[in-house]
């Protein structure tokens, strides 16, 4: 059973850096055409995506993002870490981590996040 | 940037009832287009994917249509833990966009 899970600092301060972890079971970040997405909710508000690592450490970000988003696996094989660098008020919110698995030559998976993390609230404030 | 937009924003509804949402996309996707159901205070759960497949363990009064630029999603008879929000997501590029959310309420 795939299950993931969020976790790093509740509160951060303006111009810091970010940093929360992902920690998953149930799958292999070394599956060909595995993929673990992240994606934030400021309160009250829409999901946003933001990037993606897959297998072969192919990363997606969001482009608005990209200067100050970093995507990695973590020293651990069943975790992936993501960083935002120089962070503001407006990078406050709930941040998730899902997984995701397809195959485009094959179609076989989901293109889509079919499972996700409970997702950590993080507030940016001084 | 490909832009979803839902409508309506809210809606409210008795339990029995049939609804729909809509979701628009600002350019084709074919049929990459993805229905997520949130509780307040909870994570998404993926509902439907690839427009119209139902995800393994969800309910079939759960429908999901469209193509290209334009898509539904309907409950054919609203149950009382179908109250949360509802979003739209696209996966035609790799830049993923979620669509604004309807929150459906009871009346």
């Amino acid at each position: 059973q795939i299950a993931l899970r969020e976790s790093g600092p509740t509160l951060v301060k303006p111009t810091q850096t970010l940093t929360l972890i992902c920690t998953f079971s149930g799958f292999s970040l070394k599956t060909d055409s595995v993929g673990v997405g992240w994606i934030r909710q400021s309160p009250g508000k829409a999901l946003e995506w933001l990037g993606i690592i897959y297998w072969d450490d192919d990363t997606r970000y969001l482009p608005s993002l990209k200067t100050r988003l970093t995507i990695t696996k973590g020293t651990s094989e069943n975790q992936v870490v993501v960083t935002l660098s120089n962070v503001s008020p407006v990078d406050t919110g709930t941040y998730f981590c899902a997984h995701k698995y397809y195959d485009f030559a094959s179609g076989d998976g989901l293109d889509a996040f079919d499972v996700w993390g409970q997702g950590t609230m993080v507030t940016v404030s001084s | 940037d490909i832009e979803m937009t839902q409508s309506p924003s809210s809606l409210s509804a008795s339990v029995g009832e049939r609804v729909t949402i809509t979701c628009r996309a600002s350019q084709n996707i074919d049929k990459y287009l993805n229905w997520y159901q949130q509780i307040p205070g909870k994570a998404p759960k993926l509902l439907i994917y690839g427009a119209s497949s139902l995800q393994s363990g969800v309910p079939s009064r759960f429908r999901g249509g469209g193509s290209g630029t334009d898509f539904t999603l309907t409950i054919t008879s609203l149950q009382p833990e179908d109250f949360a929000i509802y979003f739209c997501q696209q996966s035609y590029v790799t830049t993923w966009t979620f669509g604004q959310g309807t929150k459906v309420e009871i009346k």
